[in-house]
This record gives structure tokens, C-alpha cells and sequence, in this order.
């Protein structure tokens, strides 16, 4: 069965400096690829997806991911980070039930 | 506007009691799902309907009763709940099953505790 880790429980991050959160994944096949991410009292927003194709993916709110099939990695990453980054942060693998892997929160220091 | 919306927001309520959480989305989705949301733990999928049919049910007590009247519809019945139960419960819909690659929309979830 898939599944995914989260390694980081929880990174801080100075405001304008980069970010990457790293997600390891484990599926038989080819591997469809999510993050999400979930600010308090939320639900889980979409951030981007990979399917298939270019590895390198663009997300919404200026976030980007990259699948490396070679490393079962799929690491989310943003040149600049903004305060209201700070929230939790999901990598989830699929098709078939959709494993989740722990979250990472994200602090943002000013 | 999610376009997936649960109530109530919170809820308590004792282990003897009966209560449902309800679950709408204006998506036109045809798949939709509860997910169990525990302090430092994954995702926990409890249940997935496809047009209206219960497709999975992951070992989840039988405390626990789902009901999906419609495609847009879905309840989840609690009765007579454990203090281990309290979490945030997660409505979800997709446009189609979860053997597809359609991404999961999240409503903004129930706050359950259980006294």
C-alpha cells in the first residue's frame, strides 16, 4: 500500500528567505502527487499536483514542487517566503485511497 | 466560499449522546469522502461515496454511521462516542472516485469533543 513521510515535523523560516519541505513517498507504480496546505480552524487547500510529465511543478501562491522518481521524493519549494505562509503543510499520494503523510508546520518569523 | 461546507463548526457532546455532522458541496462532484483529522497523525480516511454508493469503509467503528442521500449530500451519525473519538472531521468531494487523479476539495471540518 502507498505511503508517505513527512520527515520535518515542524521548520521556522525568517520572512523573505527560501523554503523547501520535503516528502518521501512509497507506491508501486507511477505515483500521482499532491500538496496541500491547512491554516488553522481550515480544511486542506490544494497547492499543486503532479501526474505525469515534467517533473517540475507550479503550484498556486508562488509555491513549486519537483518529482524525482529516483529518490521517491517530491519536495515543495518558494524562493521567498511570506508571513502568511505560516500554516501546515500535507504531501499526499495517490490513485486509490489517498495517503497523507503527517504535515510539517511552518513558522514564519518576522 | 470552499464550495464544500460542513456543520456544525464544533461540537461537544457527551459519550451517551446521538448527533450528526452534515456535509454539502456546490462542486458538482461525484465522490465524496470523511476524513479523521488527529493532533500529529496522518489523514485517516474513514469512508468514500461514489454516485451515492459507499465504496470504502476503513475499519471504522461501528459508533460511526455515514449516510450520502445524494451526490452533493453526506452525513456522518455519532452514538455513543469514546473520548479517543474527539478530532477535526474532514468532509471532502472530488469529480470523480478515488481511483482517478481528481484532487480532493476540503470543507473547513467539525471540531469534535467528546466529554
Amino acid at each position: 500500500a502507498q505511503s508517505v513521510t513527512q520527515p520535518d515535523i515542524h521548520i521556522t523560516v525568517s520572512e523573505g528567505a527560501s523554503l523547501e519541505l520535503r516528502c518521501n513517498y512509497s507506491y508501486g507504480a507511477t505515483p500521482y502527487l499532491f500538496w496541500y496546505v491547512q491554516s488553522p480552524g481550515q480544511g486542506l487547500q490544494l497547492l499543486l499536483k503532479y501526474f505525469s510529465g515534467d517533473t517540475l511543478v507550479q503550484g498556486i501562491k508562488g509555491f513549486e514542487a519537483e518529482f524525482k522518481r529516483s529518490q521517491s521524493s517530491f519536495n515543495l519549494r518558494k524562493p521567498s517566503v511570506h508571513w502568511s505562509d505560516a500554516a501546515e503543510y500535507f504531501c499526499a499520494v495517490g490513485p486509490g485511497d489517498m495517503r497523507f503523510g503527517a504535515g510539517t508546520r511552518l513558522t514564519v518569523k518576522p | 466560499e470552499t464550495g464544500v461546507t460542513q456543520t456544525p463548526r464544533h461540537l461537544v457532546m457527551g459519550m451517551t449522546n446521538k448527533k450528526s455532522l452534515k456535509c454539502e458541496q456546490h462542486l458538482g462532484h461525484n465522490a465524496m469522502y470523511w476524513y479523521k483529522q488527529s493532533a500529529k497523525k496522518p489523514l485517516e480516511l474513514m469512508f468514500v461515496y461514489n454516485f451515492k454508493e459507499q465504496t470504502e469503509n476503513n475499519s471504522v467503528p461501528s459508533r460511526f454511521s455515514p449516510e450520502c442521500p445524494n451526490s452533493s449530500h453526506l452525513f456522518l451519525h455519532l452514538h455513543t462516542l469514546q473520548p479517543e473519538d474527539s478530532a477535526l472531521y474532514l468532509c471532502a468531494s472530488s469529480s470523480f472516485g478515488n481511483s482517478y487523479n481528481s484532487p480532493l476539495h476540503f470543507g473547513n471540518g467539525t471540531r469534535l469533543t467528546v466529554t
